[in-house]
């Protein structure tokens, strides 16, 4: 079992819906997740970090952490075109000292 | 903004010949880091360093070298390099900061080998 675990899609959404990306881990000692997004040969930019379970909101975007669960999602709201890219996921592993990411998943937004 | 620059950024060459490639950040970060990702690929982590005369390899193995002499120049090194080696590298850089450690990447050295 991977550390982190993510479908890598393609994940088609239409223009103005909620796009949903989900990220399982099996550290149950994690305790920092990371959202990253990366555009067709440009390198991750953080999009947001989770630590507490519940949500946390950012503008159109809400992670969703749930520990006891070992998962965490990411919301998009009212996807845009330019929303369309890879998104990886990425666990403070307890004990690494060091992210493990996923393998990401693939989003495309249709207009 | 984080402040972490590669170069070159893009590297054709030819089997055989030795390439350093470049990481440098301005930010005082501790932690750095190299991956490998191949295009449409996952990322995977080949080196890091907690700091100074620090290195460790990563989950892949790779055939690289790095080293940390200075704090903020971290560069990776391959001795002969071939076809096999010819993908992106991204260095990344962190501060210690406890659950909030986030790693900044810098753009990327994409390396063709002939």
């Amino acid at each position: 079992q991977k550390e982190v675990e993510q479908n890598s899609g393609p994940l088609s959404v239409p223009e103005g819906a909620i796009a949903s990306l989900n990220c399982t881990y099996s550290d149950r000692g994690s305790q920092s997740f990371f959202w990253y997004r990366q555009y067709s040969g440009k390198s991750p930019e953080l999009i947001m970090f989770i630590y507490s379970n519940g949500d946390k909101e950012d503008g159109r975007f809400t992670a969703q952490l749930n520990k006891a669960s070992q998962y965490v999602s990411l919301l998009i709201r009212d996807s845009q075109p330019s929303d369309s890219a890879t998104y990886l996921c990425a666990v403070d592993i307890q004990g690494a000292q060091k992210l493990v990411f996923g393998q990401g998943t693939r989003l495309t937004i249709n207009p | 903004e984080a402040d972490i620059y590669q170069t070159p950024r893009y590297l054709v060459i030819g089997t055989g010949k030795k390439i350093t490639l470049e990481c440098s950040q301005t930010m005082g970060h501790d932690k750095m880091y190299w991956y490998q990702q191949d295009p449409g690929m996952e990322l995977h982590l080949i080196h890091y360093s907690y700091g100074v005369n620090s290195t460790e390899k990563g989950d892949l193995s790779s055939e690289s070298t790095v080293s940390r002499i200075r704090t903020e120049h971290f560069p990776l090194t391959l001795e002969s390099a071939r076809p096999s080696h010819t993908s992106q590298y991204l260095c990344a850089s962190s501060r210690d900061r406890g659950r909030e450690e986030t790693q900044y990447f810098g753009p990327g050295t994409r390396l063709l080998v002939l």
